[in-house]
């Protein structure tokens, strides 16, 4: 299986500052990777998928980027509503592994 | 509006059977694959099983096949996850998603709870 490894686990800013979280497969995805926004109590929202094709109404500060093993979610100018949790998760056919996310907390 | 509503969740004894369901609307339900995926008490996101748009075609991992069946009625917009030989470790919050643009999961459910405990 294809071992999906997110950093920080972690993560404190403030808003209006720019974040950015990493998500390494470990072999080749070519771009079939996606991230996820999950609020706290809600279920997870799909944000990017193929790595930079950004979700139906997701808002341009989000981007995605990379390919091959290494990929980035980068937030621009955080707004409160961005706060909660992230992850990756590979759609390179099954079985399909999820990172084990990022906390994104307001400092 | 896409909408998918889970129900059949609750606590169960290990060893018992569960069948969740997961009701769709607002799409072509029968021009979709589907996925449920559950997370952990622990936060951990993990897929469960997908079936192909017309049903004729199941993938499961490895920590559930051959305890878990996936499966749908396309007539009535539902999905369905037979679970059986339950273990503590099935205990999760269980989601129902859409496959969508280049089979990422673009629609959850709001999702049910199983809880497997003596």
């Amino acid at each position: 299986d294809i071992q999906m490894t997110q950093s920080p686990a972690s993560l404190s800013a403030s808003v209006g500052e720019t974040v950015t979280i990493t998500c390494r497969a470990s072999e080749n995805i070519y771009s079939y990777l996606a991230w996820y926004q999950q609020k706290q109590g809600k279920s997870p929202q799909l944000l990017v998928y193929n790595a930079k094709t950004l979700a139906e109404g997701v808002p341009s500060r989000f981007s995605g980027s990379g390919s091959g093993t290494q990929f980035s979610l980068k937030i621009n100018s955080l707004q409160p509503e961005d706060f909660g949790s992230y992850y990756c998760q590979h759609h390179y056919g099954t079985p399909f592994t999820f990172g084990s996310g990022t906390k994104l907390e307001i400092k | 509006e896409v909408m998918l509503v889970e129900s059949g969740g609750g606590l169960v004894k290990p060893g018992g059977s569960l069948k969740l369901s997961c009701a769709a609307s607002g799409f072509t339900f029968s021009s979709y694959a589907m996925s449920w995926v559950r997370q952990t008490p622990e936060k951990r996101l993990e897929w469960v099983a997908t079936i192909s748009s017309g049903g004729s075609y199941t993938y499961y991992p490895d920590s559930v096949k051959g305890r878990f069946t996936i499966s749908r009625d396309n007539a009535k917009n539902t999905l369905y996850l037979q679970m059986s030989s339950l273990r503590s470790e099935d205990t999760a919050m269980y989601y129902c998603a859409r496959q969508g643009g280049g089979d990422a999961m673009d629609y959850w459910g709001q999702g049910t709870s199983v809880t497997v405990s003596s």
